[in-house]
C-alpha cells in the first residue's frame, strides 16, 4: 500500500513569488492536513480538508490557502513568498476527520530566497 | 496560544537502556494523544496513541503513560537500539483545538553504541 505522496520534495523560490504543493493520501484516506515545520516553531498546523472541505484551518495568513479534490488529493498554495515562509512542508492523511492517527509524508522542503 | 511540550532537549542513552521522553501539555480538555517519531530527511512515524480514559498503553517495545493531574505524557522505549535515534514528539488533541493535532516542539534521542 503506498504511503503519502509529496511533490515536489525540494523547491527553491524568491520573495514575491508563489508556490503550489501536491499531496496524494494513502488509498481510502479522505481527509487531509497540512502542517508547516520550522527549527523555530515546530510543527504548526495550516488546515485540514475532508471530503473536498475545509473542516479546520490554523492561525497562518490568509496567503495559505490550499483545496481537495474529489479523489482526495490536496494541494496547498502560497502566495506572496516571504523569508520566513521557508520550511517543511508536510501533508498528512487519514480516514476520517478529527482526532486519530495521521500518516505523513517525507514533506516539501521550501526555500525562499 | 497552543503549545505542547518542551524545546527539544536532547536524551543519550546507552543502547540496550531502557528510555524516557517527557512531555507537559497545556490543555486540561484534551482527550487524545499521540506520539510520533522523525528522523532525519522524512516525516514523523506514528509510534503509539492512548486516549484520556487511559493511562498507560503498550506496544512493541515502547509504553506510553498520561498522568492527567499533572498534565504530562511520557514515552517509554524498551532496550533502546542505534535505530531509535530520531526527534520525537508529542502531541495532544481536543475539541477546543478543533480535534486537529497540537504537537509539542520534540525531544532528540541519541542512542550511544
Amino acid at each position: 500500500k503506498a504511503g503519502v505522496t509529496q511533490t515536489p520534495r525540494y523547491l527553491i523560490k524568491t520573495r514575491g513569488q508563489q508556490v503550489t504543493l501536491s499531496c496524494s493520501p494513502i488509498s481510502g484516506h479522505r481527509s487531509v492536513s497540512w502542517y508547516q515545520q520550522t527549527p523555530g516553531q515546530g510543527l504548526q498546523f495550516l488546515f485540514e480538508y475532508f471530503s473536498e472541505t475545509q473542516r479546520n484551518k490554523g492561525n497562518f495568513p490568509g496567503r495559505f490557502s490550499g483545496r481537495q479534490f474529489s479523489n482526495s488529493r490536496s494541494e496547498m498554495n502560497v502566495s506572496t513568498l516571504e523569508l520566513g515562509d521557508s520550511a517543511l512542508y508536510l501533508c498528512a492523511s487519514s480516514v476520517q476527520s478529527g482526532a486519530n492517527v495521521l500518516t505523513f509524508g517525507a514533506g516539501s522542503r521550501l526555500t525562499v530566497l | 496560544g497552543e503549545s505542547v511540550g518542551l524545546h527539544l532537549p536532547t536524551l543519550s542513552v546507552q543502547e540496550g537502556d531502557n528510555s524516557i521522553i517527557n512531555c507537559a501539555y497545556s490543555n486540561s480538555a484534551s482527550d487524545y494523544f499521540i506520539w510520533y517519531k522523525q528522523e532525519s530527511g522524512k516525516g514523523p512515524q506514528f509510534i503509539i496513541d492512548i486516549r484520556s480514559n487511559m493511562d498507560k498503553r503498550q506496544g512493541q517495545r515502547v509504553t506510553v503513560l498520561l498522568n492527567k493531574t499533572v498534565k504530562h505524557l511520557s514515552l517509554q522505549i524498551a532496550a533502546t537500539q542505534p535505530g531509535d535515534s530520531a526527534v520525537y514528539f508529542c502531541a495532544e488533541s481536543s475539541m477546543e483545538y478543533g480535534n486537529k493535532l497540537v504537537f509539542g516542539a520534540g525531544t532528540i534521542l541519541r542512542v550511544k553504541s
